[in-house]
């Protein structure tokens, strides 16, 4: 039982560069998260999904999009990397019917 | 609106003693209240939560939480603290039943001592 699977663990981008992260999870649940964590900010929500083909922003969505094609899988794409994208990113799942998110391990992004 | 306040960026506990991680927070309506412990390098873990039943909640590997209504609190407590205690220990407030939109407190490093 795999859980909450991100990858990749580590990525050096340069500015402007795009790239996604991805995020799967097995555990067939509809709801999908992705937060930011930064030094001394606890985690930020930039977007969300209750299903798949339903998506919503959260409190810092501005640089990435998503999309929920499958139940499964939930990416996070950069179109243009910036500096103040350097963070640290994790992607959470959990099921409808249970107020309790799971976390995956993380990927830590560097923007140079 | 709601917001979580971890009261301790750092505490510093000798292994065997007593830990006391505290939270308050602010809310418009019922919450649910949680604790999440982070490893270096590793995802978060749910160690606790609270969801209008008993006040006083139970979690894994010794750790409890008081929620106080009256004082807007809910401290993170273990009799005796252990070496692989050591981690950060986030607070979340949740607004409501289903609602993706958690708030994260700004996280407790906790350092055991031998």
């Amino acid at each position: 039982n795999a859980g909450v699977t991100q990858t990749p663990k580590f990525q050096v981008l340069k500015t402007g560069q795009s790239m996604t992260l991805q995020c799967a999870q097995d555990m067939n649940h509809e709801y999908m998260s992705w937060y930011r964590q930064d030094p001394g900010m606890g985690l930020r929500l930039i977007h969300y999904s209750v299903g798949a083909g339903i998506t919503d922003q959260g409190e810092v969505p501005n640089g990435y999009n998503v999309s929920r094609s499958t139940t499964e899988d939930f990416p996070l794409r950069l179109l243009s990397a910036a500096p103040s994208q350097t963070s640290v990113y994790f992607c959470a799942s959990r099921p409808a019917a249970k107020n309790i998110q799971y976390f995956g391990a993380g990927t830590r992004l560097s923007v140079l | 609106a709601q917001s979580v306040t971890q009261l301790d960026s750092h505490v510093s506990v000798s292994e065997g003693t007593p830990v006391l991680l505290r939270c308050n927070y602010s809310s418009s309506y019922s919450p649910s209240l949680f604790w999440y412990v982070q490893h270096p390098n590793k995802g978060l873990q749910l160690l606790l939560k609270y969801t209008s039943a008993a006040t006083l909640v139970k979690g894994i590997n010794g750790f409890e939480a008081e929620f106080k209504k009256s004082e807007t609190s809910f401290h993170l407590t273990k009799p005796s603290a252990h070496m692989s205690d050591a981690a950060e220990y986030f607070c979340v407030v949740s607004p409501n039943f289903g609602n993706e939109k958690l708030t994260f407190g700004t996280g407790t490093r906790l350092t055991i001592i031998p």
